[in-house]
């Protein structure tokens, strides 16, 4: 069975400040790994997912297939990054539509 | 458009009650995805519907919860003899299911089901 671990519950930072959250995956096929975000009183919402290799609101990820890792990074924290943020792995079936295995979390806390 | 929708947002129920959370899914959208959300524990997957049959029921965590959906659409979570385990914010989520990595999944509010 696959697993999706992150290990930060809480991260403070300061604005301006850069910004890794970590995330690492188990699982021996082909994963697909996303971030997803949920910023106070809205709905969970992607943020990016490593296939498509993008960057969104300044935040970008890297799948590290060695080091079974997918960390999300921004080079420099806003306020308003202030959120959930939840790693979340799709095995890859072919069929497009698997449940999500999410990682527990971590509370982004961007300080003025 | 209009996003997935849950109802009811909130519910409060005694030990032993039979509850029914109910998600309607985006237009379209063809799957759909029940998840779990304990303090504590994440989200945890609990049953995903492509079309009205459910290919992955893998993550029920107990006979006593089931789920069905009709007409492609409206889905609903039942859960009989609810137990004080059993509070936890409820997602739904839908998506278009592509074929390989063509694929997104919008969430609803959620529903928070608190049992006393």
């Amino acid at each position: 069975a696959q697993r999706v671990t992150q290990p930060e519950k809480l991260l403070s930072v300061f604005k301006g400040a850069p910004v890794e959250l970590k995330c690492n995956y188990s699982y021996s096929g082909s994963p697909e790994l996303f971030w997803y975000v949920q910023y106070s009183r809205q709905r969970l919402q992607l943020l990016l997912r490593h296939i498509s290799r993008e960057s969104i609101k300044g935040f970008t990820a890297d799948l590290n297939k060695g080091e079974t890792s997918f960390h999300l990074k921004k080079p420099f924290a806003q306020e308003e990054d202030s959120a959930m943020y939840y790693c979340a792995l799709r095995p890859y079936s072919g069929g497009g539509a698997d449940g999500l295995t999410f990682g527990k979390g971590t509370h982004l806390i961007i300080q003025p | 458009g209009a996003g997935v929708s849950q109802s009811p947002s909130n519910k409060v129920t005694e030990k032993g009650k039979d509850v029914e959370l109910r998600c309607d899914p985006i237009s379209g959208h063809t799957a759909l995805y029940w998840y779990r959300q304990s303090l504590g524990q994440g989200l945890e997957f609990l049953i995903y519907f492509q079309g009205n049959s459910a290919p992955d029921k893998s993550g029920l965590p107990s006979d006593r919860f089931s789920a069905e959906r009709t007409g492609g659409s409206v889905s609903t979570l039942t859960i009989q003899r609810t137990q004080q385990e059993d509070s936890a914010v409820y997602l739904c989520a839908s998506s278009t299911p592509g074929t390989g990595y063509s694929y997104e999944q919008y969430f609803g509010p959620g529903t928070r089901l608190t049992v006393t």
